[in-house]
C-alpha cells in the first residue's frame, strides 16, 4: 500500500483534460512532485514544488495543491501523454520519501 | 546536465547481498543534493529505498532499514547501495537518482538513471 493515494487508472479522449489526484494528510505541509513513466523507461519529472514545471515539459502539464489533495492536470491530452503517472512527497515529519501507487493514463 | 548510470549484477541468489553502484557525471556528488535509490518490482509502483548526503547523513525506508546500507565515494563521483538477505520479493528495476532536500523535508527527484533489473533467483 502507498501513503499517497492515487486513482489506479484514468481514460480520456485526445484533446480533453486529464486530472490526476494525489491525497495524503501530510500534503498541507509538504510539496508534491509528479513523474511520468513510459513503458521500459525511467520516470521523468513533469511538476515539482506543487506547481513548477521543469524546462522542456510542455505547458499543457500543470499542477496544483489544496488541503490534503494535489492534482496534476494535462490540458489538451495528446496520444504521447499515455503513461503511468506517480506523485511523490514526504511524510509529515519530513523524514521519509513517499510515492503514490501510480495512475495509468489511457488516451482513447 | 547531470547523468546517472547504475551498474551491478543482474542475477543474485536468495539470502545473498546485492551491491549496486551509481556513476554520476555532469555534477559533483559533493554538491548540495542527496543521492537516492528507488526500485520498481515488475508491473508495480515505485518504492523509495533511501537517500544519502555526501557528508554521511542517511535516510532509509523504515520497512527496509535493517537490510539497507548506502555510501558515497567522492573520489569516484559515485554512490552505492547494499541490500542484504535478499528474497524473490526484492526482484525489481533499481534506479539511482538525485534528490533535493531542505533542512527539514524532501523535495523533487530531478534526475534518474536508466535503471537496472535485478532478479533474485537460485
Amino acid at each position: 500500500s502507498s501513503d499517497l493515494t492515487q486513482p489506479p487508472s484514468l481514460s480520456v479522449s485526445p484533446g480533453q483534460t486529464a486530472s490526476i489526484t494525489c491525497s495524503a494528510d501530510a500534503l498541507p505541509k509538504q510539496y508534491t512532485s509528479w513523474y511520468q513513466q513510459k513503458p521500459g523507461r525511467a520516470p521523468v519529472m513533469v511538476i515539482y514544488k506543487d506547481t513548477e514545471r521543469p524546462s522542456g515539459i510542455p505547458e499543457r502539464f500543470s499542477g496544483s495543491s489544496s488541503g490534503t489533495t494535489a492534482t496534476l492536470t494535462i490540458s489538451g491530452v495528446q496520444a504521447e501523454d499515455e503513461a503511468d503517472y506517480y506523485c511523490q512527497s514526504a511524510d509529515i515529519s519530513g523524514t521519509y520519501v513517499l510515492f503514490g501507487g501510480g495512475t495509468k493514463l489511457t488516451v482513447l | 546536465q547531470v547523468q546517472l548510470q547504475e551498474s551491478g549484477p543482474g542475477l543474485v541468489k536468495p539470502s545473498e547481498t546485492l551491491s549496486l553502484d551509481c556513476s554520476v557525471s555532469g555534477y559533483s556528488v559533493s554538491g548540495a543534493y542527496y543521492w537516492a535509490w528507488i526500485r520498481q518490482p515488475p508491473g508495480k509502483g515505485l518504492e523509495w529505498l533511501g537517500s544519502m548526503y555526501h557528508r554521511g547523513t542517511t535516510f532509509y525506508n523504515p520497512s527496509l532499514k535493517s537490510r539497507v546500507t548506502m555510501s558515497v565515494d567522492t573520489s569516484k563521483n559515485s554512490f552505492s547501495l547494499r541490500l542484504s538477505s535478499l528474497t524473490a520479493a526484492d526482484t525489481a528495476v533499481y534506479y539511482c537518482a538525485r534528490q533535493a532536500r531542505s533542512s527539514w523535508t524532501w523535495y523533487e527527484i530531478d534526475s534518474w538513471g536508466q535503471g537496472t533489473l535485478v532478479t533474485v533467483s537460485s
